[in-house]
């Protein structure tokens, strides 16, 4: 069965701390392993896309990593900011027709 | 560019009544996926759909809930005689052709069963 875990499913940091998210999934062979960021009423924003013959991705203060062997992914927001309070999903593709979510992070950055 | 639109962004409905989800993807784009978010859940894969035809409907269940992706117009997300279970956010999704990993969401459809 291909599940999607993230803990914690809920964190606070203070302002201009680094941000440590995980995602972990069953199956080790996925395809890719994407971020996405959701704010509450809105939609999905993809953040960031690994495949799996990479190590890491990076866009600005973000940085995702994934290890297939240990079926685990990491996201890392450098200095964070009171604007990267959201949820932010891990998404697993398989090759199938879906992506497989995670229940998310919900992230406060407090000022 | 337009994103992928949903309409409507909330509906209620009281059980037993029907409901109707719209969505319109992304110009250019002729892949459709639906998805389903239960309160504290994540999101759950429900159909793939490209224009006139189901590819993938083994998230969906069985009874009340269909699905259809016409050859003008929005795809249609479809539930009869709606449960207090059915509540969720209902989003929409669409790629272009064959990049099943590359999809763009939209807003979402806040379901509420009275």
């Amino acid at each position: 069965k291909q599940e999607v875990t993230q803990i914690p499913a809920a964190l606070s940091v203070p302002e201009g701390e680094n941000l440590v998210l995980n995602c972990s999934f069953t199956d080790s062979a996925i395809y890719n392993l994407q971020w996405f960021r959701q704010d509450p009423g809105k939609g999905l924003t993809s953040l960031l896309l690994i495949q799996s013959s990479q190590r890491e991705q990076t866009s600005g203060r973000l940085n995702a990593s994934l290890d297939k062997s240990s079926g685990r992914s990491t996201l890392y927001i450098a200095a964070s900011q009171p604007g990267d309070s959201a949820t932010y999903l891990c998404a697993a593709f398989y090759g199938n027709n879906r992506l497989a979510f995670g229940k998310g992070n919900q992230v406060v950055v407090i000022p | 560019n337009a994103g992928v639109m949903q309409n409507p962004r909330h509906l209620v409905r009281r059980r037993g009544q029907e409901a109707r989800l719209r969505c319109s993807p992304m110009k250019g784009h002729s892949h459709v996926y639906w998805y389903r978010q239960l309160p504290e859940e994540g999101l759950k894969f429900m159909v793939y759909l490209q224009k006139e035809n189901i590819i993938d409907e083994s998230g969906m269940p069985k009874e009340r809930f269909s699905a259809e992706f016409p050859k003008e117009g929005p795809s249609i997300l479809r539930i009869q005689q709606v449960v207090r279970g059915d509540s969720a956010a209902y989003f929409c999704a669409s790629s272009p052709s064959g990049i099943v990993e590359t999809q763009y969401f939209g807003p979402g459809t806040r379901l509420l069963v009275l």
